[in-house]
């Protein structure tokens, strides 16, 4: 399958500062991306759908202000953490739709780990 | 909110076959029935998906029921590398593409 790539795999930094994550479509262009959020021992979260040139799509009680998304390329979207705090402490997963010749799937980044200190 | 229910966990002995419920009693025509799965602390990983026929792969099989309300997973011998959470979900394949997610099984393969 087609193959999605996130980095950093991990990052700690302090309460108030903001974390770019990047997530990447390797082999195919995504004009739609998703970002989820996990906690520990939970399902995934979507919190937000991002299509390339437009503004993203947020979930319901997802703060579009403090989840900066940008789309700006067919294999490039990225999360912006703005003024982490513990809570915000996290995996974060990103996917990327593949709509190429015969193909219609979502594929999975393997995640970020947010650890806000 | 997720349209599926799953049973929380579920053990398996090594080499046997591992069959996991889902229940979609609100599934519409158009939506198909989709497995990921989730290894600690990694992304979900695709398994198969189906509309109303059974399907396999290298991976596993899926049985759809006849009124497609529920379906079953099948990994034919388990092996403790699936040790995973396994997600069930219901989606259009096209135009209202989201994949949200309930909170799947805990499936643990025991040696």
């Amino acid at each position: 399958g087609a193959v999605v790539s996130q980095h950093p795999s991990w990052v700690i930094c302090k309460s108030g500062t903001s974390v770019k994550i990047e997530c990447r479509s390797l082999d195919f262009q995504a004009t739609t991306m998703f970002w989820y959020r996990q906690f520990p021992k939970q399902s995934l979260m979507l919190m937000a759908t991002s299509n390339e040139g437009s503004k993203a799509t947020y979930e319901q009680g997802v703060e579009k202000d403090k989840f900066l998304i940008n789309h700006a390329s067919l294999t490039l979207s990225t999360l912006t953490v703005t003024s982490a705090h513990p809570e915000d402490s996290s995996f974060y997963i990103c996917s990327a739709r593949d709509t190429g010749t015969g193909v219609d799937e979502q594929f999975f980044g393997p995640g970020t780990r947010l650890t806000v200190l | 909110d997720a349209k599926t229910t799953q049973p929380p966990s579920m053990d398996c002995a090594e080499g046997r076959a591992a069959n996991l419920p889902c229940n979609h009693s609100t599934i519409s025509g158009n939506e198909y029935v989709y497995w990921y799965r989730q290894i600690h602390s990694q992304g979900p990983q695709y398994i198969i998906h189906g509309l109303k026929n059974n399907e396999t792969n290298e991976m596993a099989s899926l049985i759809i029921t006849e009124d497609r309300k529920s379906s079953t997973l099948i990994l034919p011998h388990a092996t403790l590398r699936d040790t995973a959470v396994y997600y069930c979900i219901v989606r259009y394949l096209t135009g209202g593409f989201k994949t949200i997610f309930g909170a799947g099984t805990r499936l643990f393969v025991k040696a």
